[in-house]
């Protein structure tokens, strides 16, 4: 079962550009709309999360817009760095739920 | 420091061998999951547990067991019966009760067979 779609599978983007990774999803009971962040060799972790109630949210230089009719959330990085070169994941969840991870995007940034 | 902490970091295992991973979390989180990650595959879920002494198989879980006989430990046991068990290992927690939260992950543990 496919619950969680993203994309694009990898991404590359000058150094201060937008980069745009995309999440749909299929379980309307989801409640929490995550971004993680995760470096070579390492465990992923919390970038920013989203909660139904709210179509976007703004943390420094990254974005989570949610569209809920549309059943996509998708992470904008504005003025890309090259230290944010990682792979990133969308996991949306619901209460005693268990997570359901996209493919992941590997984002490139070049200075 | 609250946390969860993946051990060992690297193994090896021979053909035909039992090697078990240890997952300790002190986060107090009643959630916790194991992930297997391939180049190019993502995060896998092989099982995952809500509460102590239940834990349910996710979507790769032949050839894995796990265990839940405390809240602060999910050991994975990677059986000779896994037929391609190299890879990239994550153990994560979190929270249950109301929405969603937030998952903590470890730093890991590679798999080789040798």
């Amino acid at each position: 079962q496919q619950q969680v779609k993203q994309s694009p599978q990898s991404l590359i983007v000058q150094k201060g550009g937008i980069s745009i990774i995309n999440c749909a999803y299929e379980n309307t009971a989801f409640d929490y709309f995550p971004w993680y962040q995760q470096f070579p060799g390492k465990g992923p972790a919390l970038l920013i999360a989203i909660r139904p109630d709210v179509s976007e949210k703004k943390e420094g230089r990254f974005t989570i817009s949610f569209n809920k009719s549309a059943k996509q959330f998708s992470l904008h990085i504005m003025d890309s760095q090259p230290g944010d070169s990682a792979t990133y994941f969308c996991a949306p969840t619901r209460s005693l739920g268990r997570l359901y991870f996209g493919r992941g995007t590997q984002l490139t940034v070049w200075p | 420091d609250g946390g969860i902490t993946q051990s060992p970091k690297y193994l090896f295992r021979k053909e035909g061998q039992n090697v078990t991973l240890s997952c300790e979390q002190n986060l107090n989180h009643d959630a916790m999951y194991w992930y297997r990650q391939d180049p190019g595959q993502g995060l896998r879920l092989i099982y995952y547990s809500q509460i102590v002494n239940d834990f349910q198989k996710g979507d790769i879980a032949e050839g894995y067991s796990v265990s839940r006989e405390k809240k602060e430990s999910f050991p994975l046991t990677v059986t000779s019966a896994q037929k391609n068990p190299t890879a990239f290992y994550l153990c994560a927690s979190s929270l249950t009760g109301g929405a969603g939260t937030e998952a903590f992950f470890g730093q890991g543990t590679r798999l080789t067979v040798v």
